[in-house]
This record gives structure tokens, C-alpha cells and sequence, in this order.
């Protein structure tokens, strides 16, 4: 079934580590999105990328870096991870102006 | 500034009652609204949107949306609620060329019996 795999489902991860999330997909879509949800707060948007080569910075990119190397794959990485940064992350991809998000089905990640 | 209100946190509504979730925004250019849900440990899935054209929008699952410029609004409604459409659901706005959709807090739907 095409559409968006993210690893790990969860992740409990000790203040200080590094960690990549991974986010892959097979619909060929250009452009993908990181995406954090909060209690409260919904969800905001950390990086994107347009297509494979680039990237840019969403409404909270602080503490997160990102990387397009190819179509298929959108990581997203803590370099040095802290509690705030726990949350349930969203990796998505869209077809193209006219179409909504795809969504993965989130990584939950809790940082102690 | 971009943003989405959703100004019900929590909705209960009896199994085969209508529905209706709020949503307003606020965003400088010509918007493009959605509606998701979300069910318990799952991502997102698009229900509806709205770009152009007719203001009353069909969607999945029976869910239909209509968008009111003058209001800001684009709220979401269905006739008949099961109880399988407990859930929380999300609304968002975007624009044509823009690299984000602003999401609003969300409404969480039980459906009793």
C-alpha cells in the first residue's frame, strides 16, 4: 500500500542524545514536511522540503535538522535532544498545490 | 498573521445527531482549507478540502464543509453521526504556493450511544 512509513512508532531517548527519525515514501511526491503535535497546540510545522536537494525552516525548526537527498527520504534529526522536544512527531508529502497532506503515522518520542 | 480557531476543545454528541465543528481563520492570501482526523494513535487522513469554486464541499465518510469568506469560516458538518466518527478532528489552512498548512487545536468528537 503506497504511502508514508515512519520509524521508529516510538522512542524513549535520554536528554543530551542524538537521534534521527526516519520518514520514507513511495508516491513520488516532491514535497515532504516534518511536523511536530503538541497537547493544545496542534500542530506546527518544523521543516519542509520542496523537492529532493532542499529544504527550509517551518514554524519551530530550533534544535531539529533535516535532509532531502533523494525523493524518497525525509530524516529528521535531534542533534542533542531535550525534554521540550517531547512530542509525537508527523512526517507528510503532497502531491502538488491542488492536494492535501499525506500523513505517516507518527513517532511518539519522550525525552527524559 | 496565519492562523486557525477552533473554538471547541471537546464535543459530545447521541449517535445519529448531527454534527457541527467551528473552525475560523485568519490568513492573508486566498485560502486553501482542510479538514482531517485523527483517530487514537493514528496519523492524520484528509477528509475535505476546499479551493476553489462551489463554497459547499463534499467529502469522505459523509462529511461535507462549506466555506463562508465573509465569516472566515469553513466549518464542518455531518447529518447523521456514527459512532465510529469519534475522533479528533483538525482543520487547516494553507495557500496555493505557500510550504505550510496552520493547523488549529483540534476538536475531540465522542459519540455516545
Amino acid at each position: 500500500i503506497a504511502g508514508i512509513t515512519q520509524a521508529p512508532t516510538s522512542q524513549i531517548l535520554a536528554a543530551g542524545r542524538r537521534m534521527t527519525l526516519r520518514c520514507t515514501q513511495d508516491m513520488r511526491h516532491n514535497a515532504m514536511y516534518w511536523y511536530r503535535q503538541d497537547l493544545g497546540l496542534g500542530l506546527r510545522l518544523i521543516h519542509y522540503s520542496n523537492t529532493a536537494g532542499t529544504t527550509g525552516k517551518g514554524e519551530v525548526p530550533d534544535g531539529y535538522s533535516v535532509s532531502r537527498a533523494n525523493t524518497d527520504d525525509f530524516p529528521l534529526t535531534l542533534a542533542s535532544a531535550v525534554p521540550s522536544q517531547t512530542s509525537v512527531y508527523f512526517c507528510a508529502s503532497r502531491a502538488g498545490h491542488n492536494y492535501g497532506y499525506t500523513f505517516g503515522s507518527g513517532t511518539r518520542l519522550t525525552v527524559v | 498573521a496565519q492562523s486557525v480557531t477552533q473554538p471547541d476543545i471537546h464535543i459530545t454528541v447521541s449517535e445519529g445527531a448531527s454534527l457541527e465543528l467551528r473552525c475560523n481563520y485568519s490568513y492573508g492570501a486566498t485560502p486553501y482549507l482542510f479538514w482531517y482526523v485523527q483517530s487514537p494513535g493514528q496519523g492524520l487522513q484528509l477528509l475535505l478540502k476546499y479551493f476553489s469554486g462551489d463554497t459547499l464541499v463534499q467529502g469522505i465518510k459523509g462529511f461535507e464543509a462549506e466555506f463562508k469568506r465573509s465569516q472566515s469560516s469553513f466549518n464542518l458538518r455531518k447529518p447523521s453521526v456514527h459512532w465510529s466518527d469519534a475522533a479528533e478532528y483538525f482543520c487547516a489552512v494553507g495557500a496555493v504556493t505557500g510550504n505550510q498548512f496552520y493547523f488549529g487545536t483540534g476538536t475531540s468528537l465522542t459519540v455516545i450511544p
